[in-house]
């Protein structure tokens, strides 16, 4: 059974980088099945699509984001971490991984998701 | 970007029809697809594409679009419907992903 788990800090502090993995079982992400992804929801508010990556190498990144963002995989670990620097509260949200077929831009698997809280 | 809106909250009675809005000039090119979630937990996809269940989702959700407008449809919902559902599709001028503001079903 597919798995996607979310770690990392619950509080990061102001102008510091935020650091996140997925860790995922049951599947590999170097398949050139799916693409993985990140989303995050802020507190009330709707969700907001972050980054998506491809086996290949091919990233794809919100441009409101881009400046401050970047995902990387480990293959070894089957994990990817998603890096994104000099948070505000603004980037106060749960950060779910998720995994979406290629072809279909839908995420059919997710995890359950992360609290991250910026704050000092 | 694209905005895609749906209504916070609707209510529904138990065994009855609720159809849950998104709108959006996204859907004038693109497919909508639908996730539930409950609260704590990851959400699920429902409906994907023209009108696609994945495994195990009952045959009572269904999707559909009329213009600008993406429609989720529960027929004959049930108390375990009860949750939070929201639209996906694509900026139809950027081609990123763009997501509903989300609306929460209520089965009374």
């Amino acid at each position: 059974q597919v798995q996607l788990q979310e770690s990392g800090p619950g509080l990061v502090k102001p102008s510091e980088t935020l650091s996140l993995t997925c860790t995922v079982s049951g599947a590999s992400i170097s398949s050139s099945t799916y693409y993985w992804g990140w989303i995050r929801q802020p507190p009330g508010k709707g969700h907001e699509w972050i980054a998506s990556f491809y086996y290949d190498g091919s990233t794809y990144y919100n441009p409101s984001l881009k400046s401050r963002l970047s995902i990387s995989a480990d293959s070894s670990k089957n994990q990817f971490s998603l890096r994104l620097n000099s948070v505000t509260a603004a980037d106060t949200a749960v950060y779910h991984c998720a995994r979406e077929r290629a072809g279909t831009d839908a995420y059919e698997m997710w995890g359950r998701g992360t609290m991250v809280t910026v704050s000092s | 970007s694209s905005e895609l809106t749906q209504d916070p909250a609707v209510s529904v009675a138990l065994g009855q029809t609720v159809r849950i809005t998104c709108q959006g000039d996204s859907f004038r090119t693109y497919y909508a697809n639908w996730y539930q979630q409950k609260p704590g937990q990851a959400p699920i996809l429902v409906i994907h594409g023209e009108n696609n269940r994945p495994s195990g989702i009952p045959d009572r959700f269904s999707g559909s679009i009329s213009g600008n407008t993406a429609s989720l449809t529960i027929t004959g919902a049930q108390a375990e419907d009860e949750a939070d559902y929201f639209c996906h599709s694509r900026d139809i001028n950027t081609k990123d992903f763009v997501f509903g503001t989300g609306t929460k079903v209520t089965v009374l």
